[in-house]
């Protein structure tokens, strides 16, 4: 089974900061790669689909990027309703496979 | 307008089963994922498992494989979870998600407001 390990698990920051998860997988998966992002008490919410593409509706100050292993989800300009919990998620033609969440926190 | 509308929440006992349905409205239904994901309090998601309904052959994560089954009516638009041999672990929201893309599992952009279904003597 392929495992998904983002990093880190916490994250402090301040408004305005640009911010950086890594989400990486156990082997190659192409850019078979999604992003949510979750706010306490409420489901996730998808941000970026396909490693890169943004989600209808989601502003413009986040982005992914990656493929292969390897992936990330920048904030550029972090905004106070950015402060949340974020998954990555793989998914192919059988099943799908979340990370294990980085929360990012105010400073 | 896609919705996901679930059943309510569940307080269970251990070695019971548990069945939580998910009512989609305001999109094609046959075509597209839907999916079960659950959180256990204070952790992150995990899927359990999904169906296409116009393909009938739910999808099982390992850990569930034997005590799980997802079935879809397309009369009613409505999947099903049925779980059984409840343990404590099994404790968690249980949240239902549509596919992104027709035909295919994809990314989840619609998802239900999620059970709670909890384990308890």
């Amino acid at each position: 089974d392929i495992q998904m390990t983002q990093s880190p698990s916490t994250l402090s920051a301040s408004v305005g900061d640009r911010v950086t998860i890594t989400c990486r997988a156990s082997q190659s998966i192409g850019r078979w790669l999604a992003w949510y992002q979750q706010k306490p008490g409420n489901a996730p919410n998808l941000l970026i689909y396909m490693a890169s593409s943004l989600e209808s509706g989601v502003p413009s100050r986040f982005s992914g990027s990656g493929s292969g292993t390897v992936f990330t989800l920048t904030i550029s300009g972090l905004q106070p309703d950015d402060f949340a919990t974020y998954f990555c998620q793989h998914y192919n033609d059988y099943s799908k496979t979340f990370g294990q969440g980085t929360k990012v926190e105010i400073k | 307008q896609v919705q996901l509308v679930q059943s309510g929440a569940e307080v269970k006992k251990p070695g019971s089963s548990v069945k939580v349905s998910c009512q989609a409205s305001g999109g094609s239904f046959s075509s597209y994922g839907i999916h079960w994901v659950r959180q256990a309090p204070g952790q992150g998601l995990e899927w359990v498992g999904g169906i296409i309904p116009l393909f009938g052959a739910p999808h099982y994560a390992q850990s569930f494989q034997g005590r799980l089954t997802i079935t879809a009516d397309k009369v009613t638009s409505t999947v099903y979870m049925d779980l059984n041999s409840l343990t404590y672990v099994d404790t968690a929201v249980y949240y239902c998600a549509r596919d992104g893309v027709r035909g295919t599992y994809s990314q989840l952009d619609f998802w239900g407001q999620g059970t709670l279904v909890t384990v308890s003597s």
